[in-house]
């Protein structure tokens, strides 16, 4: 079974819009960690955002929010005012506490955003 | 900032060669990775570390070996390149715990 999924191979929004971008997990490991990044088409990951399993309140940074619902086990990243500079590949990526400090990736979601 | 250093952006070697893909980063980071990137597959990890002379297998090692002599250097070996190597190489280091991994630019690699 896949350890992070993310459902939605492409998604379109306008500029100055809020979009959300789906991320679900599978972990047994009551201690995790959640984060998003970003690739450009220039190929380099950025990374955005993280919350912690344990973490009260949902994350923020500047227009990226996440919403993360754990008994869902789902941490949408939400991108408010949509700028044409966000087109990109967004990644979600679950660190689990029993092991190394890894990564596991999902599949990926592109997000074009038009004039 | 943290800079994480890949050693070529693009790189085309041929089938049976030996390519060394190398990676530097400046932060003192106990943890390198490499990643590799197709389409439709998203990352996958192929080896880490989380020490000096210290290596784990990652999910996808097969064909690959790492090397780390210094801290701040992580090799990633192709020891006998193939066609379906082909592929964007992504190396990454991090402090651990809840920090993120900081990635350099990439290597896209051809093998012909």
């Amino acid at each position: 079974a896949q350890k992070i999924t993310q459902t939605q191979p492409g998604m379109f929004v306008q500029e100055k819009e809020a979009v959300t971008l789906d991320c679900t997990y599978d972990t047994s490991d009551p201690s995790y960690g959640l984060f998003w990044y970003k690739q450009p088409s220039s190929g380099e990951m950025i990374f955005l955002i993280y919350q912690g399993s344990y973490d009260q309140q949902n994350a923020t940074e500047g227009r990226y929010s996440l919403n993360f619902q754990k008994a869902r086990k789902s941490a949408n990243l939400v991108i408010s005012a949509s700028q044409l500079g966000d087109s990109a590949m967004y990644f979600c990526a679950m660190r689990e506490n029993s092991g190394y400090s890894t990564l596991t990736f999902g599949k990926g979601t592109m997000l074009l955003v038009s004039p | 900032d943290v800079k994480v250093t890949q050693s070529s952006r693009y790189l085309v070697k041929r089938t049976g060669e030996k390519v060394f893909l190398e990676c530097v980063q400046d932060m003192d980071h106990e943890n390198m990775f490499w990643y590799r990137q197709d389409p439709g597959l998203g990352l996958r990890l192929i080896y880490f570390s989380y020490d000096v002379k210290m290596k784990e297998k990652g999910d996808i090692p097969e064909g690959y070996s790492v090397s780390r002599e210094k801290k701040e250097r992580f090799s990633l070996i192709l020891e006998s390149a193939s066609t379906n190597q082909t592929s964007m190489y992504l190396c990454a280091s991090s402090l651990g715990g809840h920090q993120p991994q900081h990635f350099g630019d990439g290597t896209r690699l051809s093998i012909l």
